[in-house]
């Protein structure tokens, strides 16, 4: 079976500081995607990434940068000169494919940011 | 595009009614459509696999004649809740999946359901 785990659940950083959120997860699957969501107030689901398990090159885009680690089994996000605007409840995800290319998306727990002011 | 809409976006309804939730995918066509809850300040969880004109395949621990999913055509799969109860109160999202091998998941809107 498989799990994520985002052991912090809710991070409090003032804006500009940069602030990395945690992802471990756990698969037996060789090919696998892993994803990033973000959750608003609002209650909508926001799509970050998806990253393939054959895919270790990290990814920037603008103040959000990735780095995976097979090794490690870890997904890490990281946010550079946070914003207020960047409050919300960011979820890590692990997709895996299933028999019949069905595939089961397992979300972790979300960690809560609050960019303070 | 990959826009999926839900409808409504939020209901209150009595106790022992039922009530229909729709998802859409507006631009594209879904064989599979995925149907999450999320109780307040947790985690989504999977409720059940919604495939074009075939039985849903639901997860353990969730009742089926409870929660009646029909996925009758490529671009409506509909989520309803029978003889609700307070509990069933929650927010229901749908995700219809993307083009193959690509496993992306577009999710809708959420639905907000409270049970009084």
């Amino acid at each position: 079976a498989q799990k994520v785990t985002q052991a912090q659940t809710e991070i409090s950083v003032v804006e500009k500081e940069d602030v990395t959120l945690d992802c471990v997860y756990e698969t037996r699957d060789t090919t696998y995607y892993l994803f990033w969501y973000k959750q608003p107030p609002s209650g909508e689901l926001v799509f970050l990434i998806r990253r393939n398990s054959f895919d270790e090159q990290n990814e920037i885009s603008g103040r959000y940068s990735w780095n995976f680690q097979k090794s490690t089994s870890s997904f890490n996000f990281t946010i550079t000169a946070s914003q207020v605007v960047d409050s919300a409840v960011y979820f890590c995800a692990l997709s895996e494919a299933l028999s019949g290319g069905y595939q089961k998306v397992t979300f972790g727990i979300g960690t809560k940011l609050q960019v303070i002011p | 595009g990959a826009v999926v809409s839900q409808h409504p976006s939020w209901v209150i309804c009595k106790s022992g009614t039922s009530v229909k939730i729709e998802c859409r995918s507006l631009d594209f066509q879904a064989t599979t459509m995925f149907w999450y809850r999320q109780f307040p300040k947790q985690s989504l969880m999977l409720m059940a696999t919604s495939n074009e004109g075939s039985k849903a395949t639901y997860e353990q621990g969730v009742e089926k004649d409870k929660f009646l999913i029909n996925h009758a055509s490529l671009t409506l799969s509909t989520l309803t809740v029978t003889s609700a109860h307070p509990e069933d109160s929650s927010f229901y999202i749908c995700s219809a999946l993307g083009l193959a091998g690509t496993y992306e998941q577009y999710f809708g809107p959420g639905t907000r359901l409270t049970v009084t």
